[in-house]
């Protein structure tokens, strides 16, 4: 079993959908949750870190279930520029700050 | 702003040969990371330094070496290239969280 398990999509929604990602852990005992974005040909770069409590950042909302671990990642009324790779990632905390990367979510929006 | 450079963006090489990765961070960064992404695996880690001259195996590091002389630099080795290295090749760096990322190399192994 991979340690991070996504849907690799491709999710093809139209503007002002809204989508939800989700993402399964296998570390029960991993501390750090993030979701990173990828542009097409370029590096990843953080669009949130996910934490117990549950967090939004405008249209962006990401919940931990640590229980059945898995994250998830809600985008409302989506944009066209929200097109990416949306890559879930662990820090199972076996050393320091390890980053495990989930194969990543393509998302579409079209108009 | 935060930088990571990597030292090139393309390289081709021939099965065989001895390649030398480079990346460069002016963060002064603890951690650092060799990932490759391939199409359908994401981003899988080679190996990655939490401290100078220190280094720990990720979860593919057959075939590969590292080097971390300096804090603010992270060389991945390829002692004998092989035509499965193909891949885009990224390094990292991080303090507690975010992770910063190195724009790639794309690396041709013919």
């Amino acid at each position: 079993r991979k340690e991070v398990e996504q849907d690799p999509g491709p999710f093809n929604v139209p503007e002002g959908a809204t989508v939800a990602f989700n993402c399964t852990y296998s570390n029960s005992a991993s501390q750090s949750f993030f979701w990173y974005r990828q542009d097409c040909r370029k590096e990843p770069k953080l669009l949130m870190s996910v934490y117990s409590s549950g967090n939004e950042d405008g249209r962006f909302t990401a919940q931990l279930n640590r229980a059945s671990q898995y994250i998830s990642l809600l985008i409302r009324d989506s944009k066209l520029s929200d097109s990416a790779t949306y890559l879930c990632v662990v820090n199972p905390m076996e050393y320091g700050n390890k980053l495990v990367f989930g194969a990543g979510t393509i998302l579409r929006v079209k108009s | 702003d935060v930088k990571v450079t990597q030292s090139s963006r393309y390289l081709v090489k021939r099965t065989g040969e001895k390649v030398f990765l480079e990346c460069v961070q002016d963060m002064d960064h603890e951690n650092m990371f060799w990932y490759r992404q391939d199409p359908g695996l994401g981003l899988r880690l080679i190996y990655f330094s939490y401290d100078v001259k220190m280094k720990e195996k990720g979860d593919i590091p057959e075939g590969y070496s590292v080097s971390r002389e300096k804090k603010e630099r992270f060389s991945l080795i390829l002692e004998s290239a092989s035509t499965n290295q193909t891949s885009m090749y990224l390094c990292a760096s991080s303090e507690n969280t975010e992770a910063f990322f190195g724009q790639g190399t794309r690396l041709t192994v013919v």
